[in-house]
């Protein structure tokens, strides 16, 4: 049974800092890793896809890794800002294109 | 959202009520998911449809029933709510490349 780890379970950085969350997962056949990010109250947004054939993606100030042999995904997020604050959560994806998820990083960035 | 949409939004029930959430697509994608959101659990998956007339178990399916009449909308029932079933509902579908597109929640309370 597939399971997802992150680590921090809460992060709380001043304004500026770059960060880096981590995801592991324990069964390497996936078919990709998704990131999101959850406001309180509100859905989940997608932030980045990485397909089982890549290494990263990147998006503005956000880049994500996958090591698919280690089982270990990283989000790294550039000068960050009060309005990065959110949880972050990341999921592998299996057969039926279900998705398994961590229970998230819960980041705090203080002006 | 990728155009997922679920209603209502928010949903108090007594122990023992009945109800049906509604999750709706405009992607005309075969698979669509529905997951609940727990403190402290994560998302995780309770039941899924691979196409129309089609249903299948997640991880947690007791307590619930699905319907695929119409390929664009996946129903989520509960016959006899009980407390343990108070959270945060979400349907997911795929996007074009992959990536899983949730709609907004169904915030259930049940008492």
């Amino acid at each position: 049974k597939q399971e997802v780890t992150q680590i921090p379970a809460a992060l709380s950085v001043p304004e500026g800092e770059n960060l880096v969350l981590n995801c592991s997962f324990t069964d390497s056949a996936i078919y990709n890793l998704q990131w999101f990010r959850q406001d309180p109250g509100k859905g989940l947004t997608s932030l980045l896809l990485i397909q089982s054939s890549q290494r990263e993606q990147t998006s503005g100030r956000l880049n994500a890794s996958l090591d698919k042999s280690s089982g270990r995904s990283t989000l790294y997020i550039a000068a960050s800002q009060p309005g990065d604050s959110a949880t972050y959560l990341c999921a592998v994806q299996g057969g039926s294109e279900k998705l398994v998820f961590g229970k998230g990083t819960k980041l705090t960035v203080n002006p | 959202n990728a155009g997922v949409t679920q209603t209502p939004k928010f949903r108090v029930l007594k122990t023992g009520q009945s109800m049906t959430l509604l999750c709706a697509q405009d992607m005309n994608h075969e698979y669509m998911y529905w997951y609940r959101q727990d403190p402290g659990m994560g998302l995780r998956l309770i039941h899924y449809s691979v196409g129309e007339g089609t249903t299948a178990k997640g991880e947690v399916p007791d307590g619930y029933n699905v319907s695929r009449l119409k390929k664009q909308n996946f129903l989520l029932g509960l016959e006899s709510a009980a407390p343990s079933q108070t959270s945060v509902y979400f349907c997911a579908q795929p996007g074009p490349v992959y990536e899983q597109y949730f709609g907004p929640g169904t915030r259930l309370t049940v008492t």
